[in-house]
């Protein structure tokens, strides 16, 4: 692995767009992913993107990844108060192990 | 239609106490995992069966023992109890890890407060 960095907070207005960063260590990366925590509940996988791809969309969700670089982002247009939470950036690598970030706690403000 | 349980959801015990957290996944998966999230919300894995054998153990003290009895279910039980195991502890579980996404689905998670 193993080492995933996220900035802590992040705080946008209703409406505006979000962008979570994320970069990781292990170029042998397979697939990485997004998780969602919200208050005193369990992690929600959001998404997750294939270290071969350079950008995946799911709805108000994009990811993008750079491989060269080791930057993951992940921006969620139209930011709703629900979207407030931690979000968790992981890495796979290797067989059945996920490294995770910090977590990213995003407030939306009205 | 709980996809991942854990119980009890809240444990509040006293050091040297020896507690057990159960977990449970109707998933079907093959694997299962056992996380640690301590205050500032860090996540580290802990422990990871596949099909009831070990196949992760991480630097944790052998105070915590994980036990599978099938791979629906695993269990953590913690002897002797110290102030420094008050965590979030979450459970998950994966469909395996060969070449598929190996996505992990989470529990709710057990707050232990250890006094």
């Amino acid at each position: 692995g193993e080492d995933v960095e996220q900035s802590l907070f992040l705080s946008v207005r209703e409406g505006d767009s979000s962008v979570i960063n994320c970069t990781y260590t292990d170029s042998s990366s397979t697939y990485l992913y997004w998780y969602k925590q919200e208050p005193g509940a369990g992690l929600q996988l959001l998404t997750y993107i294939f270290s071969n791809m350079d950008m995946k969309q799911d709805q108000r969700l994009t990811v993008l990844l750079n491989k060269k670089d080791k930057h993951l982002s992940l921006r969620i247009a139209d930011t709703q108060t629900g979207d407030s939470a931690i979000y968790f950036c992981a890495e796979r690598w290797g067989d059945y192990k996920l490294s995770f970030g910090a977590g990213t706690t995003v407030t939306v403000r009205a | 239609d709980t996809a991942v349980s854990q119980t009890p959801k809240y444990l509040v015990t006293q050091m040297g106490n020896d507690k057990s957290i159960k977990c449970e996944q109707n998933l079907g998966h093959d694997t299962m995992y056992w996380y640690k999230q301590d205050s500032k919300k860090f996540l580290k894995i802990m422990f990871s069966y596949n099909n009831k054998e070990l196949i992760i153990n991480e630097t944790v003290p052998n105070r915590f023992s994980p036990k599978s009895p099938d791979k629906a279910h695993l269990n953590l039980h913690i002897n002797s109890l110290e102030l420094g195991d008050s965590a979030v502890y979450f459970c998950a579980s994966s469909q395996d890890s060969g070449t598929n996404t190996d996505t992990q689905y989470f529990g709710p998670g057990t707050r232990l407060t250890v006094l």
